[in-house]
């Protein structure tokens, strides 16, 4: 069955730090694959996306991703993260059929906390 | 902007009372979608359109309806609301499948 797997629920990091969040996906062919930020009480952000070609993607607020075909991956890394990051980020993948149409599957989350 | 708005952003209802959410979209987009999130849960689809033409998902209650009376609006009807529907309500839209979705701020629904 089509998932994704986001295995750290909680991150903290201290301000400027690097940060990566993890994110595994199981699909049988190529995924379109998201990673979305949601801030306290509001809607899901697309930070980046992923359809195909350079495997490196970047996106917002200084974000980029890594597709990795061979371990199913795609994750998310910021080399400096700034107080105004700390929000609950998802990751997904989609092209999975449902019914006859195509949907995303979300992640679980990760809630990540920034120290000043 | 173009922009995906849901009105109203809090909503209170009594159980059992019918409660309306809608949603508008200034993109154009062919699909709109609705999505159930629970406190620290990732959001769960609950229907979808493309166009006119309606997508159920498999677990969602006979509790929950939704109409798209024109391309711009979407609205989702909770006809006999319980406690556990308690819940932020997403809207979404994207160009076509497998397109970015956009989300809009949600409608937090309390139940009495």
């Amino acid at each position: 069955a089509q998932s994704v797997t986001q295995p750290d629920i909680h991150i903290t990091v201290s301000e400027g730090a690097s940060l990566e969040l993890r994110c595994n996906y199981s699909y049988g062919a190529t995924p379109y694959l998201f990673w979305y930020v949601q801030s306290p009480g509001q809607g899901l952000q697309l930070l980046l996306k992923y359809f195909s070609g350079d495997t490196l993607v970047q996106g917002i607020k200084g974000f980029e991703a890594e597709f990795k075909r061979s371990q199913s991956s795609f994750n998310l890394r910021k080399p400096s993260v700034h107080w105004s990051d700390a929000a609950e980020y998802f990751c997904a993948v989609g092209g999975v059929a449902s019914g006859g149409y195509n949907k995303l599957i979300f992640g679980a989350g990760t809630r990540l906390a920034v120290h000043p | 902007d173009a922009m995906v708005i849901q009105n109203p952003r809090y909503q209170v209802t009594q159980f059992g009372k019918p409660v309306t959410l809608s949603c508008s979209q200034t993109l154009n987009h062919n699909v709109m979608y609705w999505y159930q999130q629970k406190s620290s849960q990732a959001p769960k689809l609950l229907f979808h359109y493309y166009d006119k033409d309606f997508n159920n998902e498999a677990d969602t209650p006979d509790n929950f309806q939704s109409r798209r009376p024109n391309t711009s609006f979407c609205f989702l009807d909770i006809r006999s609301p319980g406690l556990g529907d308690a819940a932020m309500y997403l809207c979404a839209t994207s160009r076509d499948a497998n397109q970015p979705q956009h989300f809009g701020d949600g409608t937090r629904l309390s139940i009495l």
